[in-house]
Parts: C-alpha cells; structure tokens; sequence
C-alpha cells in the first residue's frame, strides 16, 4: 500500500496569501498518477488537479500542481475566500487506491 | 453532464448488511472504459477507497475491507450498488460514489450510521 502524507495539518493564511501544501508518497508514484481534491464542509470532493500537475476542468488557474517520484506539491497561488477549504491528494498508480490525512486551508 | 446520486438506508444494525446504490445519468456504466467506485469518509476523518467496477465487470477492492465489500452493476437500470457485510459502529461514514481513476465525478454522499 502507498502511504500518502500530507503537510502542514492545517495552513493558517490570509485571502491573497500564497498556499503550498505537501504530499509526500511512501514509494514513488510512476507515471505521476497523483490527484488533489478540494472538499468543502458538507459537500463532495472537487477533483482539482489530475496526473500531479494538469488542472481539471473548470479549475482556476491560481491553481497548480508539481511534483513527481515520492514529492508532489498543490500551489494556491493567491487565496481567494472561496479556496478556504480541506485538501486532500490520491494517488491511483498502485492497485489499492489511497488518500493523504488532508491539509485544511483556513482564514487566518 | 455526467451525475451521480447514492441511494439507500440511513441506519443498519451491527453485523448486518449494508447496502446502497448509485444511479448514473450522462454516462453509461457499461461503456467508455471507467472505473465506478465507492468511497466512503468516517466523521472527521480521511476518505478511504472501498473499491470499484470497470465497464466490463471486473472488480477491485480495498484489502483492508477483509472481503466484506462486494460491487456489482446493473446495466439495465444503469447504476452500480455497494453490499457490505458484517458492519460495525466503524463502518459509520458518509458513502459517496464516483467515477474514474482520478475521480472526476462525484455523488453528493450518503451518511451511514451503524448502530442498533
């Protein structure tokens, strides 16, 4: 089983801030299948980045992800009030499918 | 536009079984090479990957589920539905079932609460 890890637990910023949340994978993830999704309280996850770094539809472009092997990285470049929410990565390469802990993004 | 929608009972008793149902409209659960899984989230907690069934039947499961878990399609009604045996106070979480690999497309989930 992949073990996903995600850092910091929760990031405490402001609107206009710049958010960079982790995902540290226990073994490399090939060919980069690592998704975000942002999930809001009381609703569905929103697939938000697929393949570590292509944005899924209708994503805002303030949006982006990197990474690859065992390191992948979400950037928010400016918070708007609507990104507040948790964050949580997948990765799909392994024949068990898992989740990261999530990264809450709060107001500070 | 491709939705989901998760169906079935609010409240099972311990070491029964539960069951939902997601039904589907603007994709076929039959075609297009998708996976269609089941994930659930105990309260405050992460989400866990339960399983899925590819358009040609074939399933995959979360070993930690111990064989509990079955997924099965009904292509006439085209929808998917969860059976899991045996449950217990942690199997209380909100259900949610989706489509793909990357999960692009979301049911709005259903809480489950386990108890008698």
């Amino acid at each position: 089983e992949i073990v996903l890890t995600q850092s910091p637990g929760t990031l405490s910023l402001s609107p206009g801030e710049r958010a960079t949340l982790s995902c540290r994978a226990s073994q490399s993830v090939s060919s980069n299948f690592l998704a975000w999704y942002q999930q809001k309280p009381g609703q569905a996850p929103r697939l938000v980045v697929y393949g570590a770094s292509s944005r899924a539809t209708g994503i805002p472009d303030r949006f982006s992800g990197s990474g690859s092997g065992t390191d992948f990285t979400l950037t928010i470049s400016r918070l708007e009030p609507e990104d507040f929410a948790v964050y949580y990565c997948q990765q799909y390469d392994s024949s068990r499918w898992t989740f990261g802990q999530g990264t809450k993004v709060e107001v500070k | 536009q491709v939705q989901l929608r998760e169906s079935g009972p609010g409240l099972v008793k311990p070491s029964e079984t539960l069951s939902l149902t997601c039904i589907v409209s603007g994709a076929s659960v039959s075609s297009g090479s998708y996976y269609w899984n089941w994930i659930r989230q105990p309260p405050g907690k992460r989400l866990e990957w339960i399983g899925y069934i590819d358009y040609s039947g074939n399933t995959n499961y979360n070993p930690s589920l111990k064989s509990r878990a079955t997924i099965s399609p009904d292509m006439s009604k085209n929808q998917f539905s969860l059976r899991l045996t045996s449950v217990t106070a942690a199997d209380t979480a909100v259900y949610y079932c989706a489509r793909g690999d990357f999960l692009t497309n979301w049911g709005q989930g259903t809480l489950v609460i386990v108890s008698s």
